[in-house]
């Protein structure tokens, strides 16, 4: 079945630190790729999303390549500041039917320090 | 615009209770979803529901578990004769449509403990 795995945390990091979250997938066609993100004590908040391979997702200075060469989505930011700090999920849904069904990562916890 | 509502956020029961999740969708979405986030795992799919429907239940386990999502009211999931396994953080989602492409709204969510 399809799967999503993501590098484990908990990462730390400085503020205005390069952040990459790594996230490859296992799947059949050519699924939907995701980046969710939980600040403490909300929901998951769609981050950015890529729908075919090479697309690049963006948002909040976040960004993401849909590579399929290499089934993978790494999470990239710039210079990451104490508020990017939550919990960071990779996901993906699969085309055709069943769409609507998101298989997620394991979720990477980041901590930024000013 | 309130979002997606869940309630309790955190609830304890005792072996052989039941558990009843409530979780109300955003305004004008007609479209639930539920997934389970077990220690250390990532979040899986357990049942998609329309008002007074289930759509799809693949994920939900065969024994104990059942959800509805009646036409007045939030979307419940309740689970009988909870074991220790059960503990977990129970996510809801919404929709407005079929919500294809990962255009889900999550709750913050209902983290279950069985002692």
């Amino acid at each position: 079945g399809d799967s999503v795995t993501q590098m484990e945390g908990p990462v730390t990091l400085s503020e205005e630190a390069f952040l990459t979250i790594n996230c490859t997938y296992t799947a059949t066609g050519y699924p939907s790729l995701f980046w969710y993100v939980q600040y403490p004590g909300e929901g998951l908040q769609l981050l950015l999303k890529a729908t075919k391979a090479d697309d690049k997702g963006s948002n909040k200075g976040f960004e993401a390549t849909y590579r399929k060469e290499t089934t993978s989505f790494h999470l990239e930011k710039g210079s990451v500041q104490v508020s990017d700090s939550a919990v960071y999920f990779c996901a993906l849904s699969a085309s055709g039917a069943g769409s609507y069904q998101l298989t997620f990562g394991k979720g990477t916890k980041l901590s930024v320090i000013p | 615009n309130a979002g997606v509502m869940q309630n309790p956020r955190h609830l304890v029961r005792r072996r052989g209770q039941e558990a009843r999740l409530r979780c109300s969708p955003m305004k004008g979405h007609s479209h639930v979803y539920w997934y389970r986030q077990l220690p250390e795992e990532g979040l899986k799919f357990m049942v998609y529901l329309q008002k007074e429907n289930i759509i799809d239940e693949s994920g939900m386990p065969k024994e104990r578990f059942s959800a509805e999502f009646p036409k007045e009211g939030p979307s419940i999931l309740r689970i009988q004769q909870v074991v220790r396994g059960d503990s977990a953080a129970y996510f809801c989602a919404s929709s407005p449509g079929a919500g294809e492409k990962g255009e889900q709204y999550f709750g913050p969510g209902t983290r279950l403990t069985v002692t």
